[in-house]
């Protein structure tokens, strides 16, 4: 089965500091989803990439796919305390090509703090 | 937006008994599923289904059971709950296959068990 494994675990930044949070896959990724989750709460849709060298962006956000497909990274700018949460990288475990499960495999998360 | 709503937020049941999570959508799609998240592990899939009466296991389904009688609902069933099935539980729905199309989450249970 697939496996992510985010770095870091946990992240303490100033606000208005940038940094990286990085996903790493032990095989090729047909899919990659970003989420977000408060604490408690459910997980919140950033992004998806699916091409090798894929990379896009939302607001102060983005997340890039290596040539590879093995790894992704989510790129946060000008962090500020709404960005605090627990990011998380999912994959499919299946090609869109063919049918399949869709399920989701996730990383462990990666809990960011933004101190004001 | 698809919506998708679990109707409880906070739940405290007692070893033995049965539990049932709900979990609904407010439109027409078939693929819904069912994950545990608990610190250090992660979030793990339980159940999932593609339609109507169809099920699949997913990578932890001891102890649990799911209904599908209808698209739009989706349940998750504790047969008798035990103390390590204390958890976050999360359903999501896949509005459709494709690129840019994410995965939607509900807001989650968090079930105690006592």
């Amino acid at each position: 089965s697939q496996e992510l494994e985010q770095s870091p675990q946990s992240l303490i930044v100033q606000e208005g500091k940038n940094l990286t949070i990085n996903c790493t896959s032990s095989k090729t990724l047909y899919g990659l989803y970003w989420y977000k989750q408060k604490y408690g709460e459910g997980l919140i849709f950033l992004m998806m990439l699916q091409k090798g060298g894929e990379e896009k962006s939302h607001e102060k956000i983005t997340a890039k796919l290596d040539e590879k497909k093995q790894q992704s990274s989510l790129h946060i700018t000008a962090s500020q305390p709404s960005h605090a949460g627990i990011y998380l990288c999912g994959a499919d475990s299946v090609s869109y090509s063919g049918a399949g499960s869709y399920q989701l495999t996730f990383g462990k998360g990666t809990k960011l703090s933004v101190i004001p | 937006d698809v919506k998708v709503t679990q109707s409880s937020r906070y739940l405290v049941k007692r070893t033995g008994e049965k539990v049932f999570l709900e979990c609904v959508q407010d439109m027409d799609h078939e693929n819904m599923f069912w994950y545990r998240q608990d610190p250090g592990l992660g979030l793990r899939l339980i159940y999932f289904s593609y339609d109507v009466k169809m099920k699949e296991k997913g990578d932890i389904p001891e102890g649990y059971s799911v209904s599908r009688e209808k698209k739009e609902r989706f349940s998750l069933i504790l047969e008798s709950a035990s103390t390590n099935q204390t958890s976050m539980y999360l359903c999501a729905l896949l509005p459709r296959v494709g690129a840019n199309y994410g995965y939607t989450f509900g807001s989650g249970t968090r079930l105690t068990v006592v």
